[in-house]
């Protein structure tokens, strides 16, 4: 059975640092994995997506890199802001069974302090 | 181009009611999902749809829940004689058939927050 890792849970830190979320997973045959970003009260926005034969992707500030065959996956984010504030949250679909599914982590909540 | 739309954004019951929470799916897109978010865990997988077709209710409770995706009209899921234990938030994703067989890539609401008294 799939299980999904974050850590830290929560993470503070002061604007305009640099910094790294993590997730692992125990069982490596996967599909793909997918950083969301849920606000207090909202819904899940998308972030980055990776394909299982990818090693990493980028969007404007954030980075997020794929180890496979470790179970690892980390979000990097770039010169941090106040608006990054959220929980982010890794989740990965199986690539064998039901591949619709995706397992989910309980996120990390990130607090940027201005 | 309007995202996945759910409603209501909040619902309160009191023990015993009914709940049931709504899914506009994306323009295009003919695969709905449902996940519940309860306090304090991940998002776990409750129920995949087509229209008219229940593909995987696995992750559903097997009493009090019931999904649908009618031909027209939002995907609804039902919950009767709501427990304080179904107190959640409630999201739901669409896809499109091709792009998610290419992608995998889902699109979420904003939710439904349920809150049993």
């Amino acid at each position: 059975k799939q299980e999904v890792t974050q850590i830290p849970a929560a993470l503070s830190v002061p604007e305009g640092e640099n910094l790294v979320l993590n997730c692992s997973f125990t069982d490596s045959a996967i599909y793909n994995l997918q950083w969301f970003r849920q606000d207090p009260g909202k819904g899940l926005t998308s972030l980055l997506l990776i394909q299982s034969s990818q090693r990493e992707q980028t969007s404007g500030r954030l980075n997020a890199s794929l180890d496979k065959s470790s179970g690892r996956s980390t979000l990097y984010i770039a010169a941090s802001q106040p608006g990054d504030s959220a929980t982010y949250l890794c989740a990965v679909r199986p690539k064998r069974g039901s591949n619709y599914k995706l397992t989910f982590g309980k996120g990390t909540l990130l607090t940027v302090n201005p | 181009n309007a995202g996945v739309m759910q409603n209501p954004r909040h619902l309160v019951r009191r023990r015993g009611q009914e709940a049931r929470l709504r899914c506009s799916p994306m323009k295009g897109h003919s695969h709905v999902y449902w996940y519940r978010q309860l306090p304090e865990e991940g998002l776990k997988f409750m129920v995949y749809l087509q229209k008219e077709n229940i593909i995987d209710e696995s992750g559903m409770p097997k009493e009090r829940f019931s999904a649908e995706f009618p031909k027209e009209g939002p995907s609804i899921l039902r919950i009767q004689q709501v427990v304080r234990g179904d107190s959640a938030a409630y999201f739901c994703a669409s896809a499109s058939g091709s792009r998610h067989e290419n992608t995998g890539e889902l699109f979420f609401g904003e939710g439904s927050r349920l809150t049993v008294l």
